[in-house]
């Protein structure tokens, strides 16, 4: 059980719209800690995609937007390519823990 | 640019000591702006962040509270490396192991390179 909570998966076609949600609690998302996003594909390490809640590293294509209000984020993704199939995971830290944690991954699939 | 190169043995045997080292390039294992990190993921544990080290005029680490007794993170200063040493383990520690950079020490603290990842087998 992860202490951040991700849907197991979406799926959207191809030029459409998806959103990944990133749920959390008071001693993280709540506490004010930022959200960082990254994508994962299979054999790989995961890669940054968003940071600081809606920050796009350079390289990463405006397709990509973060949010994030009191316990929940989002990762939207609009115009959805097939490179964008792969597992999302979101990470914050946790004061409860004293430590950087995860979310449990979503896996996008484009049909 | 930022590269990581990890290093070490893909089987270990039960109760004995996993390690890894990571060696850096694009960047020294002595900066004053990074964090140098180690981070797991298996199937039943998802990624779970093992712990770092960093230096601020001095030598910092924390490590997650579940491997706080088995677990050792050092830096390598003339080879410009860290490594990571787990002690004691079991199969359930089993898993693909990364070493990753952060940028600062406090918030926001996220992970912008990462090293390819060794997968770590915990059988006899």
């Amino acid at each position: 059980q992860s202490v951040l909570t991700q849907p197991p998966s979406v799926s959207g076609a191809p030029g459409q719209r998806v959103t990944i949600s990133c749920t959390g609690s008071r001693a993280n998302l709540g506490a004010g800690y930022d959200v960082h996003w990254y994508h994962q594909l299979p054999g790989t390490a995961p890669k940054l995609l968003m940071y600081g809640n809606s920050n796009r590293p350079s390289g990463v294509p405006d397709r990509f937007s973060g949010s994030k209000s009191g316990t929940s984020a989002s990762l939207a993704i609009t115009g959805l390519q097939p490179e964008d199939e792969g597992d999302y995971y979101c990470q914050s830290y946790d004061s409860s823990m004293s430590a950087w944690v995860f979310g449990g991954g979503t896996k996008l699939t484009v049909l | 640019q930022v590269q990581l190169q990890q290093s070490g043995p893909g089987l270990v045997k039960p109760s004995q000591t996993l390690s890894l080292t990571c060696a850096i390039s694009g960047d020294s294992v002595s900066s004053n702006s990074a964090a140098w990190n180690w981070i797991r993921q298996s199937p039943s544990r998802g990624l779970e962040w093992l712990g770092r080290t960093y230096y601020r005029s001095k030598w910092y680490n924390d490590y997650t509270l579940s491997v706080k007794s088995r677990i050792s993170i050092n830096p390598d200063t003339p080879k410009n490396q860290f490594s990571l040493q787990l002690n004691s383990v079991t199969p359930d520690d089993t898993a693909v192991y990364y070493c990753a950079r952060a940028r600062g020490s406090g918030s926001p603290y996220y992970f912008d390179y990462w090293g390819q990842g060794t997968l770590v087998t915990v059988s006899s």
